[in-house]
């Protein structure tokens, strides 16, 4: 699976949109982006996912550029409780059984 | 209930004695996995299993831990003569089937081994 890298610390202020950059410049073509958070003392938690389309749900939207070697995370509207470390995963439909989670970037949403 | 569980929540034992750690996935997902988490670090996959298959155990760290899924539903992770270096979070995911699956995961179980 490929490789990604993520900014270690961002703040956004409450109500305003949260944009967070993800590069995987080695991406293959059958890799897919994930997103996955974790709050503090909880498990992680899956956010959205995208192959090359832009995605959105009721979470958050994933903007893919068009050469796919880099993404973004938005949260529309950040809230004191979307404060958590936010994982860029890329791998393919039949990578290892296992999520790799690098060291993400760590939100804080400052009121 | 709606989302993966893991009990015990927090669990504290003596170095040397024998754990065991709960999961149980959300009713109809097939595969399972475990991770750990140690403060500050990240996940650390340890076993996965899918459905009937032999389980993939590629990430125990030692022939300490085991684990077993029953009736293709609950799995017992088991740490035997437990040291303080396995001192760590225990999380437990579910998902639908493995690939392009989204794996749910429980809110774990934080271990200390005193």
């Amino acid at each position: 699976d490929a490789k990604t890298t993520q900014p270690p610390s961002m703040d956004c202020a409450e109500g305003r949109a949260a944009n967070l950059p993800c590069n995987h410049s080695t991406i293959s073509g059958n890799e897919y982006v994930y997103w996955y958070r974790q709050i503090h003392s909880q498990g992680p938690q899956y956010i959205i996912h995208g192959l090359k389309n832009n995605e959105t749900n009721e979470m958050a939207s994933l903007i893919i550029t068009e050469d796919r070697k880099s993404s973004t995370l938005i949260l529309p509207h950040a809230t004191l409780r979307d404060t958590a470390v936010y994982y860029c995963i890329v791998r393919r439909r039949s990578g290892a059984n296992n999520l790799f989670f690098g060291t993400g970037t760590r939100l804080t949403v400052i009121p | 209930g709606a989302g993966v569980s893991q009990s015990p929540s927090n669990k504290v034992t003596e170095k040397g004695k024998d754990v065991e750690l709960r999961c149980d996935p959300i009713s109809g997902h097939t595969a399972l996995y475990w991770y750990r988490q140690s403060l500050g670090q990240g996940l650390e996959f340890l076993i996965y299993f899918q459905g009937n298959s032999a389980p993939d155990k590629s990430g125990l760290p030692s022939d300490r831990f085991s684990a077993e899924r029953t009736g293709g539903s609950v799995s017992t992770l088991t740490i035997q003569r437990t040291q303080q270096e396995d001192s760590a979070v225990y999380l437990c995911a579910s998902s639908l089937e493995r690939g392009l699956e989204t794996q749910y995961f429980g809110p774990g179980t934080r271990l200390l081994v005193l």
